[in-house]
């Protein structure tokens, strides 16, 4: 399948912990951010979104916190399950003024649950 | 994967060969965007469009170019493939700015 990154940061937890993957986003004009799962020899799936006007933002399992002052993501996935393992990509809308979507995507963390 | 079809799958070609991929999406999504994954740089831009006919360059353009004729699909033109652009091509589409849903990918190796 196709490939994600050799050398990106890994995370490993103990199935039913909590999980919490970090990132740091680069524009403070930036008003929209996403957090997008890829499993191995797929396209990146969509998660969970917040815009800047929110503090957290909460899904199923999933909870997405936004600290603006840091221009610092997180997402933390509750009672993580094998199925959970994968990359996970933050993404940030960095032109919010642009007909188009400019997402620019952090680099993404490697989530690794152990059975 | 919100109805999109990445075509080929999979594709090795020669150096300065041209090479097309296709995306078609079922969604009737306003959006479509070319990127491309590479390990250390993740997920870039290469095009986008809002529209039929319209399109803009993104983060990594050069070298490649594209075209919607219709909504549904979208094409990503190589005019003259080189090694550098061996990558998994991800398409995208969003009803929105700024949402974007994956399509499955296309590993393209340039020889």
């Amino acid at each position: 399948g196709e490939s994600v990154g050799l050398h990106l940061p890994t995370l490993s937890v103990q199935e039913g912990d909590n999980s919490i993957i970090n990132c740091a986003y680069s524009n403070s004009a930036s008003d929209y951010f996403i957090w997008y799962k890829q499993e191995s020899g797929k396209g990146p799936q969509f998660i969970i979104d917040i815009r800047s006007n929110m503090d957290k933002r909460q899904g199923q399992r999933v909870t997405v916190l936004l600290n603006k002052t840091v221009k610092h993501l997180s997402l933390q996935i509750a009672a993580t399950q094998p199925g959970d393992s994968a990359v996970y990509f933050c993404a940030e809308n960095m032109d919010p003024g642009n007909a188009g979507n400019m997402l620019t995507f952090g680099g993404g963390t490697r989530l690794m649950v152990k059975p | 994967d919100a109805g999109i079809t990445q075509s080929p799958r999979h594709k090795v070609t020669e150096t300065g060969t041209p090479v097309t991929l296709r995306c078609h999406q079922t969604e009737n999504h306003r959006y479509m965007y070319w990127y491309r994954q590479d390990p250390g740089h993740g997920l870039r831009l290469i095009h986008y469009s809002y529209g039929v006919k319209d399109t803009d360059k993104g983060e990594v353009s050069d070298g490649y170019s594209v075209s919607r004729s219709k909504t549904e699909d979208f094409l990503l033109t190589l005019e003259s493939a080189t090694s550098s652009q061996t990558s998994v091509y991800f398409c995208a589409t969003g009803p929105h700015r700024a949402e974007a849903f994956f399509g499955q990918g296309t590993r393209l190796t340039v020889v």
